[in-house]
């Protein structure tokens, strides 16, 4: 399979732990995503990344909050000291993204579900 | 920024029925419109996405209309099966903070689709 992977599939943690999720983009693609969807919502953009370099990073992602892709290909979120309003779906996407000026399709992973208890 | 508005938020068909959704998007200058599908624990999966330079796209028993003057888009699927049963989710691309890319998406809220056979 040579789709999105994303690991852990499910994790849960106690409130006030730190956690870290990766993502292994499709091969060739430049660009990565990650999304937060929490219930019965449609997921909402938290940051994204052309090759290594992080181009933009929402207000949702506050200062708890980091992603790194150090070698242009896969990426890792990082998530310090958890409160309970963490608890979401974390989903990672990829794309080509050739040119900067373009949306082109992405393609999402299975995502990772995180429950802070 | 940009605000996408998905209506209807529950649809019930009966199997063979037509099933259409819509969309309503604020930033005129979006100029991509993916639609997704997701099963419950999955990661959204592309069907079908029209960029702003077409008025409509079909691929068998899907099809994306587009109006850009009135900033709306809807998808529409023909001869429903119970397999179409899922969330779809419909989203614009938006520009970043720079004005220049556009590679995050909007999402709206999802619609959950119910085909009874």
């Amino acid at each position: 399979d040579t789709g999105v992977s994303q690991n852990p599939r499910h994790k849960i943690t106690k409130r006030g732990q730190n956690v870290t999720f990766r993502c292994d983009p499709i091969s060739e693609h430049n660009r990565l995503y990650w999304y937060r969807q929490t219930l019965g919502q449609g997921p909402e953009f938290l940051t994204y990344f052309q090759n290594e370099a992080q181009l933009e990073k929402s207000r949702l992602l506050s200062d708890r909050f980091s992603a790194e892709r150090p070698k242009g290909s896969f990426s890792t979120l990082e998530i310090q000291r958890t409160e309970q309003g963490d608890s979401a779906m974390y989903l990672c996407a990829s794309s080509l993204g050739l040119t900067i000026d373009i949306t082109d399709t992405q393609y999402f992973g299975p995502g990772t579900r995180l429950t802070v208890l | 920024g940009e605000n996408v508005e998905q209506h209807p938020s529950t649809l019930s068909v009966q199997e063979g029925d037509s099933a259409v959704i819509k969309c309503t998007y604020s930033d005129s200058a979006s100029n991509y419109f993916p639609w997704y599908k997701q099963e419950l624990g999955k990661g959204p999966q592309l069907i079908i996405d029209i960029r702003s330079n077409v008025g409509e796209k079909k691929d068998q028993r899907i099809a994306v209309t587009l109006n850009k003057t009135a900033k709306h888009f809807s998808l529409h699927i023909t001869e429903t099966q119970p397999e179409d049963s899922a969330v779809y989710f419909c989203a614009a691309s938006i520009r970043d903070a720079g004005g220049t890319s556009y590679g995050k998406l909007t999402f709206g809220q999802g619609t959950i689709l119910t085909v009874h056979p």
